[in-house]
C-alpha cells in the first residue's frame, strides 16, 4: 500500500536550518507531483511547496519563498525540503503529500531559542 | 489567491444521518482540482476525494464528492461513529494551493 514516511524534524534555533526527507513506497513515485504541507499547533493546513514529476517546476508559498527549497530524487523515491533561516512561525508539523495518493504522518519542526 | 470558504463551521448530527458539507471558492477551481480530507485529533489528514469526485484508494463509497467551478460538496451518506472529525477542502489547480478553514462534524 501507499506509504509516505517523513523524517528530519526536530528542535532548531531561529535562523537555523533543517532538511526534511520523505520516503515513498507503494506507488510509482516518479509519476506524481509531490508537495509539502504544514500545520501549526492548533491551526489549519497551509500549503508550503510543490514539485513536478521531473523537478521541472517548483512553487512556494510566499511565507517560505527564498528560504525553503523543495527537491526530489526519483531514483530513491524520495522528496526533500531544505529549510533555511527558520523562524518561530515555521513551527509546525510538516507533511509530505501527493494530492492523489495521500499524505504521510508528518514530522514536527519546532523553532525556538 | 483562491479563497475557499467551508460551511457550516460545525455540523451536529447523529450516527446514521447524512452529512452535507460545502466548499465555495472565490473563483473557479482549475480543472476541478479540489480535494477533501478528514482529520481526527492527533492524526494526519486522510485523503478522501481528489479531482472533486474521485474517491482515493480504500475510501468507502459512503463518501462522495460533487461539484464544479466554484461550488463543491462532500456528502457522507450515513455517518458512522468513526466519521466524526474535521473535514477540509483544498484546491490544487492554481498557485498558491489553498485550504478551507474546516468543518467539524460532531455528535449531536
Amino acid at each position: 500500500q501507499v506509504q509516505l514516511v517523513e523524517s528530519g524534524g526536530g528542535l532548531v534555533k531561529p535562523g537555523g536550518s533543517l532538511r526534511l526527507s520523505c520516503a515513498a513506497s507503494g506507488f510509482t513515485f516518479s509519476d506524481y507531483y509531490m508537495s509539502w504541507i504544514r500545520q501549526a499547533p492548533g491551526k489549519g493546513l497551509e500549503w508550503v511547496s510543490y514539485i513536478s514529476t521531473a523537478s521541472t517546476f517548483t512553487n512556494y508559498a510566499d511565507s517560505v519563498k527564498g528560504r525553503f527549497t523543495i527537491s526530489r530524487d526519483n531514483a530513491k523515491n524520495s522528496l526533500y525540503l531544505q529549510m533555511n533561516s527558520l523562524r518561530a512561525e515555521d513551527t509546525a508539523v510538516y507533511y509530505c503529500a501527493s494530492m492523489i495518493k495521500g499524505w504521510g504522518q508528518g514530522t514536527l519542526v519546532t523553532v525556538s531559542s | 489567491e483562491i479563497v475557499l470558504t467551508q460551511s457550516p463551521g460545525t455540523l451536529s448530527l447523529s450516527p446514521g444521518e447524512r452529512a452535507t458539507l460545502s466548499c465555495r471558492a472565490s473563483q473557479s477551481v482549475t480543472s476541478n482540482q479540489l480535494a477533501w480530507y478528514q482529520q481526527k485529533p492527533g492524526q494526519a489528514p486522510r485523503l478522501l476525494i481528489y479531482g472533486a469526485s474521485r474517491r482515493a484508494t480504500d475510501i468507502p463509497d459512503v463518501f462522495s464528492g460533487s461539484g464544479s467551478g466554484t461550488d463543491f460538496t462532500l456528502t457522507i451518506s450515513r455517518l458512522e461513529p468513526e466519521d466524526f472529525a474535521v473535514y477540509y477542502c483544498q484546491q490544487y489547480g492554481s498557485s498558491p494551493w489553498t485550504f478551507g478553514q474546516g468543518t467539524k462534524v460532531e455528535v449531536k
